[in-house]
């Protein structure tokens, strides 16, 4: 099972430099979200899709855009890159915005920004 | 913003001891989840509570909701190198939004 798969792992830009993060679910799921997880702050929701069509912010949406592209897909786009991006982005999915449902998480995009 | 405070940020121990982990908020939340997530991966789900003073048994963890549901509890009992992770509360609220703890870290040795 593949659950939820991000690409890339790895990547490295310079300050400026625009790129997209991908992520894919297989399950379903109506909700999927984008969250940066950095060293003792836990992981921050940037943006969120509770379903195909739409989208919202979430606590850090600064500086990013995301794109929910069907009920599978829902990139997330740095425009122009900034070393305060740094960070590891995890992507979720879950079946739907109510209740207590668990999120499911991919194993993330290191980004580094020189 | 919804705050959720972990403490302790950082632990140590050897196998066999127990520990409790904090998770501390001002507000309050419809449920709470505690996710675990090792190093390279995403968090996993470990529980979901529900009502105030609930309390849930995983094996050997023990996870508790505060009356107020404003905080949350984990103790685990004679930790094994397997519980070596990075523990996550999350705080259910307004929008079903996640808002997830600072985290501890949890380092079991034999």
């Amino acid at each position: 099972n593949a659950g939820v798969t991000q690409t890339p792992k790895f990547q490295v830009l310079k300050t400026g430099q625009s790129m997209t993060l991908q992520c894919a679910q297989d399950m379903n799921h109506n909700s999927m979200y984008w969250y940066r997880q950095d060293p003792g702050m836990g992981l921050r929701l940037i943006y969120y899709s509770a379903s195909e069509g739409t989208t919202d912010k979430g606590e850090v949406p600064n500086g990013y855009n995301v794109s929910r592209l069907n009920k599978r897909e829902f990139s997330l786009r740095l425009e122009s890159a900034a070393p305060s991006q740094t960070s590891v982005y995890f992507c979720a999915s879950r079946t739907g915005t109510g209740g207590s449902q668990p999120q499911h998480f991919g194993d993330g995009t290191r980004l580094s920004i020189l | 913003t919804q705050l959720l405070e972990q403490s302790p940020q950082f632990l140590s121990i050897q196998e066999g001891e127990n520990l409790t982990v904090y998770c501390n908020s001002s507000s309050v939340f419809s449920s709470l989840q505690w996710y675990r997530q090792e190093p390279g991966e995403g968090p996993v789900l470990l529980v979901t509570v529900v009502t105030g003073g609930e309390v849930k048994k995983l094996k050997r963890l023990t996870f508790q909701f505060g009356d107020a549901r404003k905080d949350s509890s984990l103790h685990i009992t004679a930790a094994q190198p397997g519980d070596t992770g990075l523990y996550l509360c999350a705080g259910i609220g307004t929008a079903s939004k996640l808002t997830f703890g600072t985290g501890t870290r949890l380092q079991v040795t034999l």
